[in-house]
C-alpha cells in the first residue's frame, strides 16, 4: 500500500543554518505531496504542496521538489530561524483522496 | 473565521474507562476526517464523514471506537472501553466538498489521549 518515510528526529539546528528533511514515498497511480507543519500547541497547518512531477512546492523560505524518479519530496530551508521550531509531517494524498503521513520530525532551532 | 476545534485538548483517563473526543468544523465544510497519532509513529487515518453519513470508516482500528455525526455539523468520536494502546493523539480535520475539486484539508490542535 501507499506509504510515506520520513528523516527521523529530533534535529537540533542553529539559527540560521541549512535544513533537510529527507522524505521519499511509496504509491501507486499519481499522489500529491505535502509537509505540514505543527508548532507548539496548535493544529497541523500546510506548509507547502506539489501536485505533479517536478513541481516545486514553496512558502515561508521552505521548498520541496516533487522528484518521480527517486520518489522524493525532501524539504529544504536554506536559513532557519526560531520561530521555524515544530514538528514537520511529510505526506501523501492518493488519488482516492486518503492521505498517508510520515511520523514526524521534530526540529528546534536555537539561537 | 473559527478554525476547526477540538475539545478536551488533554484527557488521562484509566483502562476500561470511556472517554468521548469532540471535533467542531469549520462552519460549513461537510467533510470531516479523524485521524490518530500514536507516540512517535505516523498520522493515521480513521475515518471520514461526508455530512452525517460515514463515508469511508476502514482506518477505525476496532470496535470499541465509534464516531457520530449527527446532524452534520460537529463530531465526536467514542472510545469504549479504552486500552493502553489508544493512547496518543487524535486530530480531526475538515473541507469543503467539491465534485471537481479537492479543497483542503484544515486541521485542529488535536486532543492528548493518556490511557494509564
Amino acid at each position: 500500500g501507499d506509504s510515506v518515510t520520513q528523516m527521523e528526529g529530533p534535529v537540533t539546528l542553529s539559527e540560521e543554518a541549512f535544513l533537510t528533511i529527507n522524505c521519499t514515498y511509496t504509491a501507486t497511480g499519481y499522489p500529491s505531496l505535502f509537509w505540514y507543519v505543527q508548532y507548539p500547541g496548535e493544529g497541523l497547518q500546510l506548509l507547502l504542496k506539489a501536485t505533479k512531477a517536478d513541481d516545486k512546492g514553496s512558502n515561508k523560505g521552505f521548498e520541496a521538489t516533487y522528484r518521480k524518479e527517486t520518489t522524493s519530496f525532501h524539504l529544504e530551508k536554506g536559513s532557519v530561524q526560531v520561530s521555524d521550531s515544530a514538528v514537520y509531517f511529510c505526506a501523501l494524498r492518493d488519488t482516492g483522496n486518503q492521505f498517508y503521513f510520515g511520523t514526524g520530525t521534530s526540529l528546534t532551532v536555537i539561537p | 473565521e473559527a478554525g476547526v476545534t477540538q475539545f478536551p485538548s488533554h484527557s488521562v483517563i484509566e483502562k476500561g474507562q470511556t472517554v468521548t473526543l469532540r471535533c467542531d468544523p469549520i462552519s460549513g465544510h461537510d467533510n470531516l476526517y479523524w485521524y490518530r497519532r500514536v507516540m512517535g509513529k505516523e498520522i493515521k487515518f480513521l475515518l471520514h464523514f461526508v455530512k452525517e453519513s460515514k463515508q469511508d470508516e476502514s482506518g477505525m482500528p476496532n470496535n470499541r471506537f465509534l464516531a457520530e455525526r449527527t446532524g452534520g455539523t460537529y463530531s465526536t468520536l467514542k472510545v469504549q472501553p479504552a486500552e493502553l494502546e489508544d493512547s496518543g493523539v487524535y486530530f480531526c480535520a475538515s473541507s469543503q466538498r467539491g465534485t471537481r475539486v479537492i479543497y483542503e484539508q484544515y486541521f485542529g490542535p488535536g486532543t492528548r489521549l493518556t490511557v494509564t
